[in-house]
């Protein structure tokens, strides 16, 4: 099991340009999260999707979209990158098996905007 | 609107000298309280997940508990392996899916 995987691993773009982080899951969970993390800022919710089909704001998801592909698959994309997305994304799943909630994470997308 | 603070900021401790780390909260209609390790330049890593008031979990040098407005990750004769930052996260009722994290606490132990 891979667990949740992300790329890119790095990026740098230029304000402007546009792209689209990738995040997959083999854990068979229903439920997946963008989250970004900033320096003395805890992580903080972009978007989630509790099912495939489904797809919801959290706290922070202005200048982002997303897409629940698959079960597997969640993307974030950035339509027209600024410096303040400079951050470090984070993709997590989630699933609750005999009442017990787990949220695992990706090793994390590092974006820089210039 | 939910919220999680984690005190102290920073901690330094010699190898072997136990302390807590706290993580107190505001949520609406608690569902799960998170502790996370994270190393630099790594996601987070699923420690626990607490429920209710007065339940424990351990892992190694590692208890967590939980009280109705807090949770204290206790760290028993820590190694320099433990250096890390610990990172608590509220799972709430209300409002969107997802965790509200505190802005975790930056552990060193020295050898």
């Amino acid at each position: 099991n891979a667990g949740v995987t992300q790329t890119p691993k790095f990026q740098v773009l230029k304000t402007g340009q546009s792209m689209t982080l990738q995040c997959a899951q083999d854990m068979n969970h229903n439920s997946m999260y963008w989250y970004r993390q900033d320096p003395g800022m805890g992580l903080r919710l972009i978007y989630y999707s509790a099912s495939e089909g489904t797809t919801d704001k959290g706290e922070v998801p202005n200048g982002y979209n997303v897409s629940r592909l698959n079960k597997r698959e969640f993307s974030l994309r950035l339509e027209s990158a600024a410096p303040s997305q400079t951050s470090v994304y984070f993709c997590a799943s989630s699933a609750q098996l005999a009442g017990v909630y787990e949220q695992y994470f990706g090793p994390g997308t590092r974006l820089t905007v210039t | 609107e939910d919220q999680v603070t984690q005190s102290p900021e920073a901690l330094r401790l010699q190898e072997g000298e136990s302390s807590s780390l706290n993580c107190s909260y505001t949520v609406s209609g608690l569902r799960g309280l998170f502790w996370y390790r994270q190393d630099p330049g790594k996601g987070p890593e699923f420690l626990f997940t607490l429920y209710s008031a007065g339940e424990e979990k351990e892992k190694e040098r590692l208890k967590a508990t939980l009280t109705k407005k807090e949770s204290f990750l206790h760290i028993t004769a820590p190694k320099p392996e433990d250096s890390a930052t610990y990172l608590c996260a509220a799972h709430s009722g209300g409002g969107a899916d997802g965790l509200t994290f505190g802005k975790g606490t930056h552990l060193i132990i020295q050898p």
